[in-house]
């Protein structure tokens, strides 16, 4: 079947870095995304990957490895708005998208 | 850019009446748009994926005779929950997806929070 695994929860202190991991077994890899959910809100798209390296946006980065089918989520500068759930979803042979469960980030002062 | 609505934020409604949630995306045309539901702390599950001017394609488990979807235009997609039930009580997400760049991203709705009493 189809897998994708990522932490429950994680805790960080604001100003510290984070990095949010996930590994993926799908039929078939057409891109990764990460998205970011406040509670109670849509999800918002934070990155994509689909070649191996990493891919710098601002304070968040994402990076991928194809071979090991793993990537990770990097967020420097923590601050108090980041708390939210990060979702890993990765596109398979027919390009659909196959969601984790989410991360729950708490930053704490 | 890549602005999703939809519509209402949220409703209640009593057991046995029938919601329609809409979708829209505002500045660009949709090729195709999705629908999922999400129960608290739990992710994201695709109920059906559909393209304009033809029938939805649903997922397994999700009855299509309950959850009408219409998708009329490329900027236009509505899901009709039909005799809703108190376990129908969820949020629902829309997502609209455009080709940008050599990827069809996805940009999703601010939800629909439908309470059934």
């Amino acid at each position: 079947g189809q897998n994708i695994d990522q932490p429950t929860e994680m805790t960080a202190t604001e100003g510290a870095i984070v990095q949010i991991n996930c590994t993926y077994q799908t039929s078939g890899f057409n891109g990764l995304f990460w998205y970011q959910q406040h509670a109670g809100e849509a999800p918002t798209f934070l990155s994509y990957n689909v070649l191996d390296g990493l891919e710098e946006k601002g304070r968040f980065s994402s990076f991928l490895s194809r071979s090991k089918g793993y990537s990770y989520l990097l967020l420097k500068e923590l601050q108090m708005k980041d708390s939210a759930s990060y979702l890993c979803a990765v596109k398979d042979s027919n390009y659909q998208l196959i969601w984790g469960a989410g991360t729950k980030l708490i930053i704490k002062p | 850019g890549a602005v999703v609505s939809q519509h209402p934020s949220w409703v209640i409604c009593k057991s046995g009446t029938s919601v329609k949630i809409e979708c829209r995306s505002l500045d660009f045309q949709a090729t195709t748009m999705f629908w999922y539901r999400q129960f608290p702390k739990q992710s994201l599950m695709l109920m059906a994926t559909s393209n304009e001017g033809s029938k939805a394609t649903y997922e397994q488990g999700v009855e299509k005779d309950k959850f009408l979807i219409n998708h009329a235009s490329l900027t236009l997609s509505t899901l009709t929950v039909t005799s809703a039930h108190p376990e129908d009580s969820s949020f629902y997400i829309c997502s609209a997806s455009a080709l940008a760049g050599d990827s069809y991203e996805q940009y999703f709705g601010p939800g629909t929070r439908l309470t059934v009493t």
